[in-house]
């Protein structure tokens, strides 16, 4: 059964500039979480999917934004990049109901010089 | 959720069993705890979950106090890739798939 899959592995950025990362969860799984992680805050979590809707949303500016497909797949986008913004992006899949185990991908890590 | 607290690092021979702690004196009936660990900034991999009762699976054991307000992480024969940073989550019963980090634990297995 495949797992998370996170594209691109690796991307580098300019300031100013925006960038999409993609996440296709486990087959069957209808909720969607992204997270960044860096070395100063850790894992922090931003917003979740289910159901092509947004359930919940971390503390992070308007600056980062998401969006699930139809069929559970899901895309975040961080437009006007900063410095920042370099860290590791985290996508994670569930079935979305309660006690049910959370899973992840391997990651995007984005540079932004 | 609540807020759990683990040791920075640990260190464990090969071969032993590696006993991780964590505390989470605030728990609700109603939050689970759960494990992940993280080795090289790969992703979070899941070990393992628990409410009231040991549980036990492929990778791990998990022992919650009678009183919940602890738990320990058994792996009970540690290898060098078990060298990694080990998170207890205290996460709602309920359908918010969001998981709170701490700063987790650093295992180091040594040879």
């Amino acid at each position: 059964k495949a797992g998370v899959t996170q594209t691109p592995r690796y991307l580098i950025k300019t300031r100013g500039q925006q960038v999409t990362l993609s996440c296709s969860p486990i087959s069957g799984h209808r909720s969607v979480s992204w997270y960044q992680q860096t070395p100063g805050q850790g894992l922090q979590f931003l917003f979740e999917y289910f159901s092509e809707t947004q359930r919940n949303k971390g503390n992070f500016p308007g600056r980062f934004s998401g969006r699930q497909f139809s069929n559970s797949r899901s895309e975040m986008n961080v437009s006007t990049l900063e410095l920042g913004d370099s860290a590791l992006y985290l996508c994670a899949s569930s079935f979305g109901t309660a006690g049910n185990t959370i899973y992840f991908g391997e990651g995007s890590w984005l540079t932004v010089v | 959720d609540a807020k759990t607290t683990q040791p920075t690092s640990m260190d464990c021979a090969e071969g032993r069993a590696a006993n991780l702690p964590c505390n989470h004196s605030t728990i609700s009936g109603n939050e689970y705890v759960y494990w992940y660990r993280q080795i090289h900034s790969q992703g979070p991999q899941y070990i393992i979950h628990g409410l009231k009762n040991n549980e036990t699976n492929e990778m791990a054991s998990l022992i919650i106090t009678e009183d919940r307000k602890s738990s320990t992480l058994i792996l009970p024969h540690a290898t060098l890739r078990d060298t990694a940073v080990y998170y207890c989550i205290v996460r709602v019963a309920g359908g918010a798939q969001k998981l709170v980090f701490g700063q987790g634990t650093r295992l180091t297995i040594n040879p």
